[in-house]
C-alpha cells in the first residue's frame, strides 16, 4: 500500500525567503504524485503533479516539485515567497489512475512573514 | 474561480434536523466525490460516484445519504448528525474515476466546501 508524509506539520519563512516543502512517498510501484494547496476557508487546489516523464514539474503561482525517485521525495520549492503563499499544502499520492485512490498527507501549513 | 460549486457555504442544524449540501459542476466530469474534513486534518474520503452510481461508501454512517441526480448535480442529504460531524464538507471532480491506461493520474477538482456545525 502507499502512504505519504509530509515533514513538518509548519513552517514559517520570511517574504521573499526560499520555500521547500518537505514530502516523502512510499509506494512499490511507480506513483502518481500531487500537491495541492488549501487557503483559508476554501476547497483545495492543484499547484502541480507529476505522472510520468520530466522528473521536474511546474505548477502554478511559481511553484516547481521535483520527483526522486532514489529518494522518494517530492519536494515542493519556490524560489521567492509572498505574503498571498499563506496557505496549508498537502501532498498528495496515488498507485493507480483512479481519483478515488489518492491518499492526502497531514499537510503543512505555511506561513509567511514580512 | 472554482468550477465546482457548492451551496450552501455554511450550515447550522440541530441534531434532529434534516437538510441537504448541494453540488455542481460543469466541466463534463463523470466522477464525483464528497470528502470530509476536520481542522487541521487532510480530507477523507466519504462517497464516490462514478457515471451516476455509487461506487465507493467509505463505510460511512447511514446519517449521511448521497445522491446523483444526474452527471453534473450530486447531494449529500444530512439527518440526526451528531456534533463530532461538524466539520468542512468538500466535493469534488475528475474527468472519470479510472483512467487506467490514459495516463492522466486522476487529479480531483474541488469546490470551496460547505461548513457544517452540529449544535
Amino acid at each position: 500500500a502507499q502512504s505519504v508524509t509530509q515533514l513538518g506539520s509548519h513552517v514559517s519563512v520570511s517574504e521573499g525567503a526560499l520555500v521547500l516543502l518537505r514530502c516523502n512517498y512510499s509506494s512499490s510501484v511507480p506513483p502518481y504524485l500531487f500537491w495541492y494547496v488549501q487557503y483559508p476557508n476554501q476547497g483545495l487546489q492543484l499547484l502541480l503533479k507529476y505522472t510520468t516523464g520530466a522528473t521536474l514539474v511546474k505548477g502554478i503561482n511559481g511553484f516547481e516539485a521535483e520527483f526522486k525517485k532514489s529518494e522518494t521525495s517530492f519536494h515542493l520549492t519556490k524560489p521567492s515567497a509572498h505574503m498571498s503563499d499563506a496557505a496549508e499544502y498537502f501532498c498528495a499520492v496515488s498507485v493507480e489512475s483512479s481519483a478515488s485512490k489518492i491518499i492526502f498527507g497531514s499537510g503543512t501549513r505555511l506561513s509567511i512573514r514580512p | 474561480d472554482t468550477e465546482v460549486t457548492q451551496t450552501p457555504k455554511h450550515l447550522v442544524m440541530g441534531m434532529t434536523n434534516k437538510k441537504s449540501l448541494k453540488c455542481e459542476q460543469h466541466m463534463g466530469h463523470r466522477a464525483m466525490y464528497w470528502y470530509k474534513q476536520k481542522a487541521k486534518k487532510p480530507p477523507e474520503l466519504m462517497f464516490v460516484y462514478s457515471y451516476e452510481k455509487l461506487s465507493i461508501n467509505e463505510s460511512v454512517p447511514s446519517r449521511f445519504s448521497p445522491e446523483c441526480p444526474n452527471s453534473s448535480l450530486l447531494n449529500l442529504h444530512l439527518h440526526a448528525l451528531q456534533p463530532e460531524d461538524s466539520a468542512l464538507y468538500l466535493c469534488a471532480s475528475s474527468q472519470v474515476e479510472n483512467l487506467e491506461g490514459l495516463g492522466a493520474g486522476g487529479e480531483l477538482f474541488f469546490g470551496e466546501g460547505s461548513r457544517l456545525t452540529v449544535l
